[in-house]
């Protein structure tokens, strides 16, 4: 089957901790994406991939990190710089010459 | 800065009855796009429209686009319980050349049966 999957479903972490989420993808896709949604909110983008080794900053990467040393894997950190980090994350990918993103199951990370 | 604005944010109808909800947006785009979104889960794509005056229905879900307007409406028809859900916009705009998605506040729908 063809799709996203993203590890783990829950996580929790201790304050001050960095965190990585997983997000891999067998679609063949070029273009990766996180997102954050907050309770009640839309999602707010993070970072994004079009190609592998390259990634751009979306409206929120302050205290995020990524990475993109294959095709079908982006892993996010979250770093003890992120204010506000509990929060559910998506990871998104688009296929090149496409419109039309698609999403994981999401990862709910909560930080206490 | 771009916005991307749906009304309303909370929506609770009966059974049966008709409604719209609304998203308006504030840059030049051709491409929305619309996704349900469970309690808890991901996001399920509804509808991809890429034209100015593009419709597209699946069941009791219909979607159209105004670019001229930006604007872009969900219209539910007799609607059941089972599409209750939060329903989410998405803009692509035109310019950026990345496909980055600017998304709505969501409209949360309750059903009564």
């Amino acid at each position: 089957d063809g799709g996203i999957t993203q590890s783990p479903k829950y996580l929790f972490r201790k304050e001050g901790q960095n965190v990585t989420l997983s997000c891999e993808q067998n679609l063949n896709h070029d273009a990766m994406y996180w997102y954050r949604q907050d309770p009640g909110q839309g999602l707010r983008l993070i970072y994004y991939s079009q190609i592998v080794n390259d990634f751009q900053k979306g409206d929120i990467a302050e205290g995020y990190s990524v990475s993109r040393e294959k095709k079908e894997s982006f892993p996010l950190t979250v770093t003890s710089a992120q204010k506000n980090p509990t929060a559910f994350y998506l990871c998104a990918s688009r296929q090149t010459g496409q419109y039309e993103q698609y999403f994981g199951p999401g990862t709910r990370l909560t930080v206490t | 800065e771009l916005k991307v604005e749906q009304n309303p944010l909370f929506l609770s109808m009966q059974e049966e009855k008709n409604y719209t909800i609304y998203c308006n947006y504030s840059t030049t785009s051709d491409r929305l796009y619309w996704y349900r979104q469970d309690p808890g889960k991901s996001l399920e794509s509804l509808f991809v429209l890429l034209s100015n005056g593009a419709v597209k229905q699946e069941g009791r879900l219909m979607a159209s686009l105004d670019t001229k307007a930006r604007l872009s409406t969900l219209h539910i028809t007799a609607a059941v319980h089972d599409l209750s859900a939060t329903y989410f916009c998405a803009v692509d705009p035109t310019t950026s050349g990345t496909y980055k998605y600017i998304f709505g506040t969501g409209t949360r729908l309750k059903v009564l049966a």
